[in-house]
C-alpha cells in the first residue's frame, strides 16, 4: 500500500480481555516499530523488528505485552488481560533500513494508530 | 541520556503571524533531531531533520528549524502561519533504533 496502515483504528474492550493490534508496514520496509502514545504526551518506544526478528523489547511495559512479525511483514501487538492503564494510542512505524542503520537512513514512516480504550 | 523538552503545550497565533515552537535537547554527543507534525486523525509526518550537514534546516510547508549548539535548541519556525498549520508538533531525537519524542505542542491558528 501507499503507507503504513493499522487496524482496527479504534478498539474498545473490557478490562481483562485480550486485544490484538495489527500493523501493515510499507511494502519492502525492513524494520518495524511499535510506540504507545498517552493523551497529551509524545509517542514512547515499545519494541522493534528487523525483518521477522524482534531486536529490542525494552520498552514493553510488562509481560502482558508481546509482539510478533512472523513473516517479516505484518506485525501484531498483543495485550493480554487488559487494564485501564493500557488505554492509549498505539502507533506503528516502518523504515526501509534496519534499526541500527546510519542515522541519515533512519526515517520512520508512521501509521494512523489504533486508539485503545479499556473500560 | 538523550532527551528533548518542548516548552509550551499549546501555542496560539493569528493567521499570517510568525510561528515559533520551542525545543531544547540534552545530549552528550551531537544529536540527530527531528520535527514531526500530527494532523487530527492522521499519523505522524516528518517535517524536517537535522543531521549535522547544516544548522538551518528547511522542511515541508514552509517550516524551518535552526540548530544552536550553544543554546542546545532546535526551535521550529514559520514566517507566516496558515490555517492549515493547525496540528500537534513533536520534537524528537533519534537514539538508534528508537526515536525519543517530546511531549508535543498543539498549534492553534486564529483567523
Amino acid at each position: 500500500g501507499a503507507g503504513v496502515s493499522q487496524s482496527p483504528r479504534y478498539k474498545v474492550t473490557k478490562r481483562g480481555q485480550d486485544v490484538a493490534l495489527r500493523c501493515d508496514p510499507i511494502s519492502g520496509h525492513v524494520s518495524l516499530y511499535w510506540y504507545r502514545q498517552a493523551l497529551g504526551q509524545g509517542p514512547e518506544f515499545l519494541t522493534y523488528f528487523n525483518y521477522e526478528a524482534q531486536q529490542d523489547k525494552s520498552g514493553l511495559p510488562n509481560d502482558r505485552f508481546s509482539a510478533e512479525r512472523p513473516e517479516g511483514s505484518i506485525s501484531t501487538l498483543t495485550i493480554q488481560r487488559t487494564e485501564q492503564r493500557d488505554s492509549a494510542m498505539y502507533r506503528c512505524a516502518s523504515s526501509p533500513s534496519p534499526g541500527l542503520a546510519a542515522i541519515g537512513d533512519n526515517e520512520q514512516f508512521f501509521g494512523p494508530g489504533t486508539r485503545l480504550t479499556v473500560l | 541520556a538523550q532527551s528533548v523538552t518542548q516548552l509550551g503545550s499549546h501555542v496560539s497565533v493569528s493567521e499570517g503571524a510568525l510561528v515559533l515552537l520551542r525545543c531544547n535537547y540534552s545530549s552528550s554527543v551531537p544529536p540527530y533531531l527531528f520535527w514531526y507534525v500530527q494532523y487530527p486523525n492522521q499519523g505522524l509526518q516528518l517535517l524536517l531533520k537535522y543531521t549535522s550537514a547544516a544548522t538551518l534546516v528547511k522542511g515541508i510547508n514552509g517550516f524551518e528549524a535552526e540548530f544552536k549548539k550553544s543554546e542546545t535548541s532546535f526551535h521550529l519556525t514559520k514566517p507566516s502561519a496558515h490555517m492549515s498549520d493547525a496540528a500537534e508538533y513533536f520534537c524528537a531525537v533519534i537514539v538508534p533504533p528508537k526515536i525519543i519524542f517530546g511531549s508535543g505542542t498543539r498549534l492553534s491558528i486564529r483567523p
